[in-house]
């Protein structure tokens, strides 16, 4: 089963608005990472929060981390066309080492 | 730097028979993991080598291998191909393994249909 959950599973907005999808997750964790998949490539790393972190930023990304809840939210800012991809929540699945992906949010940018 | 290399690109291949995928790490990176995705089950770990051994195993049958060079570079083997197997198959790699603090670098993957 899929350690992280993404929700919503589809998203679709205007260019220029806010794109905030969520990720669950089940068992503890030291860092969660986010990664963009464009259609049919491979994944590219965005942005590590680690489990003592609340908050993070990167350019248009910002990434929050609530351990109580166990949930993540990546909000884009400003969104582009090119912010078109599927997004995908990982964690170390309670340190087993490995990185374990939720299902993925799939984000359309309409121009 | 060259990134991650996959080959090949597209596959197809029948029921029965045998694949052998092939990744060629970022230069300098030792580890290499293997993933599978598929729309259903979205993506699975398959298994990760480092040092031309392999530390961690995904839940997936025998049927599923995979090997590491000295140079890094790392090929995996699906043997009797069934239906279930058409997927996009993954590689990433990262400087050392298993610490999961270190980010990914993943390939464009091979995308395999069983006919």
């Amino acid at each position: 089963s899929q350690q992280g959950e993404e929700d919503p599973q589809a998203l679709s907005i205007q260019e220029g608005e806010n794109a905030t999808m969520n990720c669950s997750y089940k068992t503890s964790i030291n860092n969660l990472q986010w990664y963009r998949q464009n259609s049919g490539r491979g994944l590219v790393h965005l942005i590590l929060i680690r489990s003592n972190e609340r908050e993070k930023h990167s350019g248009r990304l910002r990434v929050t981390l609530d351990t109580s809840k166990k949930s993540s939210s990546l909000l884009i800012t400003a969104s582009r066309a090119a912010d078109t991809a599927s997004y995908f929540c990982a964690t170390d699945s309670g340190g087993a080492q490995k990185l374990v992906f939720g299902q993925g949010t799939r984000l359309t940018i309409n121009p | 730097k060259a990134g991650v290399t996959q080959t090949p690109r597209y596959l197809i291949k029948t029921r029965g028979q045998q694949v052998t995928l092939s990744c060629s790490p970022i230069s300098g990176h030792r580890s290499v993991s293997w993933y599978q995705q598929t729309p259903g089950q979205g993506l699975q770990f398959l298994f990760e080598y480092f040092s031309e051994t392999q530390r961690n195993k995904g839940n997936f049958p025998g049927r599923f291998s995979g090997r590491q060079f000295s140079n890094s570079r790392s090929e995996m083997n699906v043997s009797t191909l069934e239906l279930g197997d058409s997927a996009l198959y993954l590689c990433a790699s990262s400087l050392v393994p298993g610490l999961t603090n270190e980010k990914l670098f993943f390939g464009s993957g091979t995308q395999l249909s069983v006919l």
